[in-house]
């Protein structure tokens, strides 16, 4: 059971490039969410899914897109990347709809825009 | 706006003692208050979690108070070790979103 797998790594990309985030998740889960991480700012939260065909905008959207086109899937689109992006990604899942429960993290992916 | 107000930002105990993080939240909605754990390189990972209609939840060494009517809750690492140094995130929880702390970074010495 592989749980929430995350790709890449590690990427650095140069400013104006776009790039995919990809997630993937083996546990069935209807949630789905991608967060970024900043020294002192915590997790916030990009944007999230309650089910395949569905996702809506979290706390900073701006300059990302997403799709959920399976249930298993929910990639991360930079359409022209930004040093402010610049953060690590996290992908995250859990179960229940509706009341909260656990979120299982990926091993997050660590972007440098330049 | 929904936030979650974690405190302190760092935390330095000596092994052996105790370790506290406090978080407040603001919206009554939420419905569960989870703890994570996150190691360097490594994604968040679930620690402990309370639901608001207990008190308190112990698991080991670590415990969760829960105040509903101050709309606080606290993480209490009793025997502190080395292996816990780490990053805690609280958050709260309700329909469809994770509200998360801004972390706090725990280092016990040895």
């Amino acid at each position: 059971n592989a749980g929430v797998t995350q790709t890449p790594k590690f990427q650095v990309l140069k400013t104006g490039q776009s790039m995919t985030l990809q997630c993937a998740q083996d546990m069935n889960h209807e949630y789905m969410s991608w967060y970024r991480q900043d020294p002192g700012m915590g997790l916030r939260l990009i944007h999230y899914s309650v089910g395949a065909g569905i996702t809506d905008q979290g706390e900073v959207p701006n300059g990302y897109n997403v799709s959920r086109s399976t249930t298993e899937d929910f990639p991360l689109r930079l359409l022209s990347a930004a040093p402010s992006q610049t953060s690590v990604y996290f992908c995250a899942s859990s179960y229940e709809r509706g009341r909260g429960t656990e979120a299982f993290f990926g091993q997050g992916t660590r972007l440098t825009v330049v | 706006q929904q936030q979650v107000k974690q405190s302190p930002q760092s935390l330095i105990v000596q092994k052996g003692g105790i370790s506290i993080i406090n978080c407040a939240y603001e919206n009554t909605a939420f419905d569960y208050f989870p703890w994570y754990q996150q190691f360097p390189g490594k994604g968040p990972a679930l620690l402990i979690a309370i639901r608001p209609d207990v008190s308190e939840k112990k698991e080991g060494r670590f415990t969760i108070s829960f105040n509903k009517s101050a709309k606080q809750f606290s993480l209490h690492i009793m025997d502190s070790q080395p292996g816990d140094s780490a990053t805690y995130f609280c958050a709260a929880s309700g329909t469809y979103k994770y509200i998360f702390g801004t972390g706090t970074r725990l280092k016990v010495l040895a």
